[in-house]
Formats: structure tokens, C-alpha cells, sequence
């Protein structure tokens, strides 16, 4: 089974600051990793992700995220955050295959607050 | 053009009434997924579909029952609606579990 933590339910930051979610998870196999966006409303959409090669990866709007496989992490991060970068993010593993097709686990989300 | 569509956007119903919610997806993806998301954002897959076949079926009440009539379309039929089945209810497609597809998510009020 596979399961995934975000450590954090809340994170306020200022804006222009620098924040890192934080993305733990479980798998007794290789994994395919991802980080969504939900803007307030809306659906979820990919940031960015992991499926193999390099471990750091980049996604859209500046963000980052670095597989760490002995750590069992995979922390998104953003140098200089803006106001419109408030929104839920949800991290995500895919394990496996059940009946021809990879099923995902979502972690519980954090919501990231970027204030003026 | 859209690539996950759901309808309707929003669905305000009485408790016992039975209700459904239609998802098409135009990218070819051969998985199309339903999602819960409860108040405080929390995300439950409630079923996959994979070439016409469904290959999960998390602990979902058997009142939801999914119906996928084609490749491209996943409906979702609840039957009995009651006040814990408000939710948003989120539609996804992918290909062989790479990046997940969203919809716009479909609100649901039972009164």
C-alpha cells in the first residue's frame, strides 16, 4: 500500500519570500510523484512532476521539487512566492499497477497563504 | 476546447432524490477517475475506469454506481441522496497513471 503526508496543513507566507511544502510518502515500489494546484473554485491541475531521470524537477509558475529517494520526500519549493500563488496543493504518488492502470493517493493538502 | 468536462457545475437537491452527474474527456486518455473532495479539501478517489472496465471501487456506499457508456465518458449515478453526500465531485482522466486531469468539479448540496 501506499500512502502519502503533507506535514503541513497551513503555511502563511509574506510575499516575496521563499516557501517549501513539505511531501512525505510510502511505497514498496518505484512511484511516479506529483504535485496539483486547486485555485479557489476549481478544479486541480499539475504543477509539476517526477516519473524518472532527474531528480529535481520544474514546473510551472517557478515552482520545483526534488525526489529524494532515501528520504522517502518529495518537497515542492518556490524562491520568491506572489499573492496569486494562494491556493491549495495537493502532492500525489502513483504506485504500481492494479487491473492495467496506476491508481493515485493524494495526500490531506496544504493550503499556502501568501500575504501582502 | 475543454479537456474535462462535467455537468452540472452546481446540483442542489432534497435528501432521497436520485441524481446524476456526466464527465467527457476529448485528450484520448484510456482511465477516467471520480473524485470526493469534503469540506475541508480532503480528496477520496471513489472509482477508476480503464477501458470499460472498473478496476477500483474504494469503500463508496453502493448507491453511487458509475456508468461509462464509451472510452471518453464516466457518469456518476447516486441513488437516495443524503446530507453527507454533499461534497464537490471532481471527474479525472489520464493515461496509465502519468498526470491527472481535472475537471471543474461538480458542487452538490443535499438539503
Amino acid at each position: 500500500a501506499q500512502s502519502v503526508t503533507q506535514l503541513d496543513s497551513q503555511v502563511p507566507v509574506f510575499e516575496e519570500a521563499p516557501v517549501e511544502l513539505r511531501c512525505n510518502y510510502s511505497s514498496s515500489v518505484s512511484v511516479y510523484l506529483f504535485w496539483y494546484v486547486q485555485y479557489p473554485n476549481q478544479g486541480l491541475q499539475l504543477l509539476l512532476k517526477y516519473l524518472s531521470g532527474s531528480t529535481l524537477v520544474k514546473g510551472i509558475n517557478g515552482f520545483e521539487a526534488e525526489f529524494n529517494k532515501s528520504q522517502t520526500s518529495f518537497h515542492l519549493r518556490k524562491p520568491s512566492v506572489h499573492i496569486s500563488d494562494t491556493a491549495e496543493y495537493f502532492c500525489a504518488v502513483s504506485d504500481g499497477r492494479l487491473g492495467g492502470s496506476y491508481i493515485p493517493t493524494f495526500g490531506r493538502g496544504t493550503s499556502l497563504i501568501v500575504h501582502p | 476546447d475543454t479537456a474535462v468536462s462535467q455537468t452540472p457545475k452546481y446540483l442542489v437537491t432534497q435528501m432521497g432524490n436520485d441524481k446524476s452527474i456526466k464527465c467527457e474527456q476529448n485528450l484520448g486518455h484510456d482511465t477516467m477517475y471520480w473524485y470526493k473532495q469534503d469540506s475541508k479539501k480532503f480528496l477520496k478517489i471513489m472509482f477508476s475506469y480503464n477501458n470499460k472496465e472498473l478496476i477500483i471501487n474504494e469503500t463508496v456506499p453502493n448507491r453511487f454506481s458509475p456508468k461509462s457508456p464509451d472510452k471518453a465518458h464516466l457518469n456518476l449515478h447516486i441513488n437516495s441522496l443524503e446530507l453527507g453526500d454533499s461534497a464537490v465531485y471532481f471527474c479525472a482522466s489520464s493515461h496509465f497513471g502519468e498526470t491527472q486531469y481535472f475537471g471543474p468539479g461538480t458542487r452538490l448540496l443535499v438539503l
